[in-house]
């Protein structure tokens, strides 16, 4: 089992729809939760970030955190074209010099 | 303007042959990693260099050897290259090695090795 888990997707959903995207992970000592984002051919870029429990809003994002569950999201509201690309969830230990990425989900928003 | 730069962006070339990939940043950042990322996209850390000192060493073949002339250049040079070679290697940079949630990794835009 790896530690980090992603369903790679593809998803595809229209413009303007909600969309939902999850990891489960396995090891209890992850306490920093990351959200980049990979557009083809290009090198993942950091979305967001949150510590421990908790959800956290930047604009249409949104990162919610279920430390009981080992359970993280990412929600895109009023998602656009130009939020598809690859989304992978990357967490680590607290001092823990590297970080334990998903295998990304694939996201397609269709005009 | 580029802050993680590597170069080539691709490689193509045949099994045995040994190959090197180099990548440079100007953050000023004290950390540069190399990460694989295979073809189902799961992205790796193979090495982790902090002030050219090398932190993280994960299990890597041997023909893989990293190294950094000085904290603003991190080169992987590959021995003997293998079909499971192919895939993207990134190189990233950091801040601060143990806060990567506020300190976050600076990717460049990869190397696609291809060996045949």
């Amino acid at each position: 089992q790896k530690e980090v888990e992603q369903d790679p997707g593809p998803l595809s959903v229209p413009e303007g729809a909600i969309v939902s995207l999850n990891c489960t992970y396995s090891n209890s000592a992850f306490q920093y939760f990351m959200w980049y984002r990979q557009y083809s051919r290009k090198g993942p870029e950091l979305l967001m970030y949150t510590y421990s429990s908790g959800n956290k809003e930047d604009g249409r994002f949104t990162a919610q955190v279920d430390k009981s569950s080992k359970y993280i999201s990412l929600f895109i509201r009023d998602s656009q074209p130009s939020d598809s690309a690859t989304y992978l969830c990357a967490m680590s230990a607290r001092g823990a010099q590297k970080l334990v990425f998903g295998q990304g989900t694939r996201l397609t928003i269709n005009p | 303007d580029t802050a993680v730069s590597q170069t080539p962006k691709y490689l193509v070339t045949q099994m045995g042959n040994d190959k090197s990939i180099k990548c440079e940043q100007n953050l000023g950042h004290d950390t540069m990693y190399w990460y694989k990322q295979d073809s189902k996209k799961f992205l790796k850390i193979m090495f982790s260099y902090n002030n050219k000192e090398l932190i993280i060493n994960e299990t890597v073949p041997n023909r893989f050897s990293p190294k950094s002339p000085d904290k603003a250049h991190l080169n992987l040079h590959i021995n003997s290259l293998e079909l499971g070679d192919s895939a993207v290697y990134f190189c990233a940079s950091s801040q601060n090695p143990a806060s990567l949630y506020n300190s976050p990794l600076h990717f460049g835009n990869g190397t696609r090795l291809t060996v045949t």
